[in-house]
This record gives C-alpha cells, structure tokens and sequence, in this order.
C-alpha cells in the first residue's frame, strides 16, 4: 500500500496570503495518478486537481499543482474566505490511498 | 447533471449486517466504475471499494475485504455495498463516488454520503 503523508497539518494563515500543502508518497507514483480535494465542515470532497497539476472544472486558478516522484505540492495563491477548509491528497492507481489531511485555518 | 444519492445508513449493532444503496443520474450509468469512500466521524478519508463498469471486477481496502461486498445493477443506475459483520470502526460517513473519466479515474462527482453507526 502507498501512504501518503501531508504536511503540516494544520496551516493557519490570513485571506490573502498563499498557502503551500506537501504530500510525500511511501513511493514514486506516476504524477498522472494524483489528486487533490477539498473538504468543507459538513460537505462531501471536492475535486480540485488531478494528474497532479490539472485543475477540474469550474476551480479557480489561485490552485494550482505540481510536483512528482514522491513529492507533490498544492497552492493556493491568495487565500479567499471560502477556501479555509480540508485538504486530501489521493493516489488514485491500484488500491486508492488518501493523505491524513491538512486543515487550513485562519 | 452528474447525481449521486447514497441511503441506507442508519445504527446496527455490531456484528450485523447492512446494505447501502448509490443512485445515480445525469450520466450513462453503465459506462462509468464507482467507488465508495468512508470517513469516521472527525477523522480522514479512507477508499473502501470499487467496482468496474460492468460488475466484472471488484477491489476492496483490506481493512474491508470479506466482510464487505460491492456490486451494482445498470438497470437501475445503482450501485450497493453489503456491509456484513459490522464492527465499532466501520462507524462513518459513506459516500459513493464516480470518477471523472473513464481514463481518468480520480473521484470527480460525489454523493452526500449516509451515516453508519455500529454500537451496541
């Protein structure tokens, strides 16, 4: 099984400001196989990003991902009020795996 | 547009048994592999199972694996997950996800998710 494993886990920061989440994988994965969500208190996930750097459809461009091998970064360039959530990291190839998540909070 | 809609959930004892239902709508049902995605109260997101377009194959987390059972019937857009020997830890909130390509196999669409609880 690949974990996954976010850092920090908690980001407290202000609207405006950029935040920056890591997930680091057990092991390589092809960056085709990674996602990010977002989690809002009482709301199912929600798609931002997958292949590691593709946005869904109808996200802001303020997220943006990269990274791969092992290491991948979501950012969300300036922080509106709305996107002080959850966020997961998923490696969406065999056997799915999520990260324990990060919570940003102002 | 793209619907999912979970229920089923409810408080069972532990042990016993239940069935959670995944409909869908808004999309060519039978073309599309669904999961489901588990998250106890105040903790992460765990993948539970999959299933492929057609039933033919099945995968499941191992902390899940002969207790619980996947399938799905394209002739009603609907997706289940029997749940036997339930047990403290499969408390959670359930949701069914599809995913958004079928190349693409990140969890796009989700449903509201429905509540299991296992106590005595």
């Amino acid at each position: 099984e690949i974990v996954l494993t976010q850092s920090p886990g908690t980001l407290s920061l202000s609207p405006g400001e950029r935040a920056t989440l890591s997930c680091r994988a057990s092991q390589s994965i092809s960056s085709s196989y990674l996602a990010w969500y977002q989690q809002r208190p009482g709301q199912a996930p929600r798609l931002l990003i997958y292949g590691a750097s593709s946005r869904a459809t109808g996200i802001p461009d303020r997220f943006s991902g990269s990274g791969s091998g092992a290491d991948f970064t979501l950012t969300i360039s300036r922080l509106e009020p709305e996107d002080f959530a959850l966020y997961y990291c998923q490696q969406y190839g065999s056997s799915p795996t999520f990260g324990q998540g990060t919570r940003v909070e102002i | 547009q793209v619907q999912l809609v979970e229920s089923g959930g409810g408080v069972v004892q532990p042990g016993r048994s239940l069935r959670l239902s995944c409909a869908a709508s808004g999309f060519t049902f039978s073309t599309y592999p669904i999961h489901w995605v588990r998250q106890a109260p105040g903790k992460g997101l765990e993948w539970v199972a999959v299933i492929s377009y057609d039933g033919s194959k099945e995968f499941y987390a191992d902390s899940v694996k002969g207790r619980f059972t996947i399938s799905r019937d394209n002739s009603k857009n609907t997706v289940y997950l029997q749940m036997n020997s339930l047990r403290a830890e499969d408390t959670a909130v359930y949701y069914c996800a599809r995913v958004l390509t079928v190349m693409i196999v990140c969890l796009a669409y989700w449903g509201q998710g429905t509540l299991v609880t296992v106590s005595s």
